[in-house]
């Protein structure tokens, strides 16, 4: 159980166009999902959290205009990248977790998008 | 701020040793903690979650959390090569968001 999917797993896009990546929790309702960004050996870094039918929660720094978050469902989160640059490239990766009672607050990771920006 | 904080490593550890990895916060109120193991090039995967002090056991794997000290640790018994990966801890505090150390790298040599 708890399976998280994402997609797609690469996308090789033009420097300002818009790439959109797609979380869905399959087999759990996730109230809450997460959006992170990785660079080549760093940790993971923590963009926005949302909840569903909430406007996101950016972390400082992190620019609310060019990332987009929309989590309309249980069960879907779209980030999408807007205008993207070379800068922008990096690993993306989505968590999901149930309602927030104590034995369900375990986040569950997706396979992570790369995106590389040309 | 809240603050996880990991050794970033690397451990490195003979084939079939004990494995220790450790962990601090500094959120007191945290309930919930996790270990996380991540390979590179890969998004992270569960390994266990602790709520209670004391020891929590799973296969080769044991957490151990003491809230008294604010400290959690992961032991990995009969290490193997393919436990190389860089292990992540993971607290929740009371808002239930999540803040994860920086990562302890793990190197298993044979």
């Amino acid at each position: 159980g708890a399976v998280v999917s994402q997609h797609p797993s690469w996308v090789i896009c033009k420097s300002g166009t818009s790439v959109k990546i797609e979380c869905r929790s399959l087999d759990f309702q996730a109230t809450t999902m997460f959006w992170y960004r990785q660079f080549p050996k760093q940790s993971l870094m923590l963009m926005a959290t949302s909840n569903e039918g909430s406007k996101a929660t950016y972390e400082q720094g992190v620019e609310k205009d060019k990332f987009l978050i929309n989590h309309a469902s249980l069960t879907l989160s779209t980030l999408t990248v807007t205008s993207a640059h070379p800068e922008d490239s990096s690993f993306y990766i989505c968590s999901a977790r149930g309602p927030p009672v104590r034995v369900a607050d375990t986040q569950y990771f997706g396979p992570g998008t790369r995106l590389t920006v040309l | 701020q809240k603050e996880v904080e990991q050794n970033s490593g690397p451990l490195s550890v003979p084939e079939g040793a004990i494995a220790s990895l450790n962990c601090t916060y500094s959120d007191r109120v945290s309930q919930s903690f996790f270990w996380y193991r991540q390979y590179s090039g890969k998004s992270p995967e569960l390994i266990m979650s602790i709520y209670s002090n004391g020891d929590k056991e799973d296969g080769r794997f044991t957490a151990q959390l003491n809230k008294a000290s604010q400290y959690v640790s992961l032991l990995i018994r009969d290490s193997q090569p393919s436990d190389s990966a860089t292990y992540l801890c993971a607290v929740n505090g009371g808002s239930y968001i999540p803040t994860f150390g920086r990562g302890t790298s793990l190197i298993v040599h044979p």
